[in-house]
């Protein structure tokens, strides 16, 4: 059964930083691509960002370029979001989702973990 | 502003059909596959459709995807209570130097 794990989240004040993590079982992780995707309260999905099995393609919403760095360990069957200079908009449940293709490109997602809570406020 | 334009709600009532659709451009849905996800209140998404008109193993084929052009369609039949979810497209966009994926801002379906 794939399981996709997150943790990580919390509160933080504005311009700090959060480290996301998604630990990942019941599938060969290293086959897939990643992504992160979020949801601020009451609104709709929105991607963040996404990597290659690899690690050899990366893709980041213009919303995070610069703040945000997307990583994984295949050895640890792990994906992480390192989260810098914080705004109250990055506000939302971040849910970690397998793709069904080794490429960011497909972009189907077929397994979703429940989601970590990051609130930026003071 | 969301990418792909979907209605923000639809209904209708149980047992009859009703379809979502999604629109967007050559840049994304015009070239690229499709995926359908329905989010339960208080759930995380699930795939439901994906390359256009693909039904992942478990998915009842009540619910049918189309695409036609720059613009994708989901259909649910024989509507029940329990599928009162938002529903969104997503695929991918190549419009800007590096692609990314996109979704739509969501449908409410309620079932009357």
């Amino acid at each position: 059964e794939v399981q996709l794990v997150e943790s990580g989240g919390g509160l933080v004040q504005p311009g700090r930083s959060l480290r996301l993590s998604c630990a990942a079982s019941g599938f060969t992780f290293d086959d897939y691509a990643m992504h992160w995707v979020r949801q601020a309260p009451g609104k709709g999905l929105e991607w963040v960002s996404g990597i290659s099995w690899n690690s050899g393609s990366i893709g980041y919403a213009d919303s995070v370029k610069g703040r945000f760095t997307i990583s994984r360990d295949n050895a640890k069957n792990s994906l992480y979001l390192q989260m810098n200079s914080l705004r109250a908009e990055d506000t939302a449940l971040y849910y970690c989702a397998k793709d069904t293709s080794y490429s960011i490109v497909g972009a189907t997602l077929d397994y979703w973990g429940q989601g970590t809570l990051v609130t930026v406020s003071s | 502003q969301s990418v792909l334009t979907q209605p923000p709600s639809v209904s209708a009532a149980p047992g009859q059909k009703v379809t979502i659709s999604c629109s967007g451009s050559s840049s994304n849905i015009g070239n690229n596959y499709v995926s359908w996800y329905q989010q339960l209140p208080g759930t995380a998404p699930k795939l439901l459709i994906y390359d256009n008109n693909k039904r992942p193993s478990g998915i009842p084929d009540r619910f049918s995807g189309s695409k036609s052009g720059t613009s994708a369609t989901l259909g649910i039949t024989g509507l029940q209570t329990g599928d009162e979810a938002d529903y969104y497209c997503g695929t991918w966009d190549s419009s800007l130097s590096a692609g990314r994926v996109v979704f739509g801002g969501g449908t409410k379906l309620t079932v009357l």
